[in-house]
């Protein structure tokens, strides 16, 4: 299996704060990685896809970058709806398909 | 609007037997992969099992093989999860999610499996 170790697990940053939370595969997966938000007692929405692209409507702040096993989420201009827990999920490996452990932003 | 509203979750003792549900509404149901995903109170998101858009291919994690069964009917836009011989480790809320490779999840329903 596909083993994704995100870092931090948490972090506390500030309302216009930029932030980065880093995902590294077991082994290469090209681009293909996801990113979600879960905010808190909601279901997770999908905000990167193929690594760099974006889901429509999410808003430009977030970005993504990375190929092969080291991947970034940017958050730049952090707003307070950003606040939630990010996951990481590759689909290289089709079975299984794994998540991240995830990263919980945190208002400081 | 997109749609997937799981039902079924309950309250089980270990061994025991239940099914799930998700009414998918707002898109093609035939034309997706469906797929069900879990979360365990307090931890991070696990894929439980994917069905092909015409049902004839499955796809399961190791830890439910044997147990759980994904089913779709397409013509009610239907999707299900049969789960047998739980364990309190199944305990999670289960959502079902439109994908294969990437996901969108419904809210939810809650299987709790306890003595």
């Amino acid at each position: 299996d596909i083993q994704l170790t995100q870092s931090p697990s948490s972090l506390s940053a500030s309302v216009g704060d930029s932030v980065t939370i880093t995902c590294r595969a077991s082994q290469s997966i090209d681009t293909s990685l996801n990113w979600y938000q879960q905010r808190r007692g909601k279901a997770p929405e999908l905000l990167i896809y193929a690594a760099s692209s974006s889901q429509s409507g999410v808003p430009s702040r977030f970005s993504g970058e990375g190929i092969g096993r080291e991947f970034t989420l940017t958050i730049s201009r952090l707003q307070p709806e950003d606040f939630a827990t990010y996951y990481c999920q590759q689909s290289y490996s089709f079975t299984p398909i794994t998540f991240g452990q995830g990263t919980r932003l945190e208002i400081k | 609007e997109v749609r997937l509203v799981e039902s079924g979750g309950d309250l089980v003792q270990p061994g025991g037997s239940l099914r799930l549900s998700c009414a998918a509404s707002g898109f093609a149901f035939s034309s997706y992969w469906m797929s069900w995903v879990r979360q365990a109170p307090g931890k991070g998101l696990e894929w439980v099992a994917t069905i092909k858009k015409d049902g004839s291919e499955e796809y399961y994690v190791d830890s439910v093989k044997g147990r759980f069964s994904i089913s779709r009917d397409n013509v009610q836009n239907l999707l299900y999860l049969e789960m047998k011989g739980l364990r309190p480790e199944d305990t999670a809320v289960y959502s079902c999610a439109r994908g294969r490779n990437s996901f969108f999840w419904g809210q939810g329903t809650l299987v709790t499996v306890s003595s």
